[in-house]
């Protein structure tokens, strides 16, 4: 199965400044890359996802990374708010494989201090 | 569309107890799964579900029972319920056919203390 790694596990950013989370996988076979937040007591939402033929995908303020060689993806966050504190998580899969467990990574709490 | 629904919100039980925590979602979804969060821990994966009969076990299946009759429905049951069981269970859902990479919506989360 899946082995998921994030890094870090906690992130404290000033306002303004930009965050990035890392998140390692082991199944060379993963060809969807999704990252979810989950707000303080809120479910876990889709925030942005790439697939195994892009290397970077932005929308907005937000933006995904992808380098397959080296089985890891990233989430970059420019400009922080207070409303990006939150928990974020990624689930490296083979969206193919209509067997395919999802498992998250173990989550990165990120704070934007004001 | 309600997306996934689950009920209750919250349950207290006491230790050795029963219950079914329910899960529906009107999406026409063939994949839905269940998973629990601990304080500050990420989400685990109980079982889940490909389609109408066919279930699996996720990580940390102990303890946890569940069967898929129809599309919609996808119910927990913890059987005699444990301290160690206390936590947030979400049920979530994805389309799997024909797609490629596909969003999980999750459900609102019930909250669980076993004491």
């Amino acid at each position: 199965g899946e082995n998921v790694e994030q890094h870090p596990s906690t992130l404290s950013v000033q306002e303004g400044d930009s965050a990035v989370i890392k998140c390692t996988y082991s199944d060379s076979a993963s060809n969807y890359f999704p990252w979810y937040k989950q707000e303080l007591g809120k479910r876990p939402q889709l925030i942005i996802d790439i697939r195994s033929n892009v290397g970077e995908k932005k929308d907005q303020r937000i933006a995904v990374t992808l380098n397959k060689t080296a089985k890891h993806f990233s989430l970059h966050i420019t400009e922080t708010q207070p409303e990006d504190s939150a928990v974020y998580f990624c689930a490296p899969n083979r969206a193919t494989d209509s067997w395919g467990k999802l498992q998250f990574g173990a989550g990165t709490q990120v704070v934007v201090t004001p | 569309n309600a997306g996934v629904t689950q009920t209750p919100k919250f349950q207290v039980l006491k230790t050795g107890q029963s219950m079914t925590l329910q899960c529906a979602q009107d999406m026409n979804h063939e994949y839905m799964s269940w998973y629990r969060q601990d304080p500050g821990m990420g989400l685990r994966l109980i079982h889940y579900s490909v389609g109408a009969g066919i279930t699996d076990q996720g990580e940390v299946p102990n303890g946890y029972n569940v069967s898929r009759s129809t599309t919609e429905d996808f119910p927990l049951r913890l059987l005699s319920a444990a301290p160690s069981q206390t936590s947030v269970y979400f049920c979530a859902s994805r389309p799997v056919s024909g797609h490629l990479g596909n969003e999980q919506f999750f459900g609102p989360g019930t909250r669980l203390t076993v004491l």
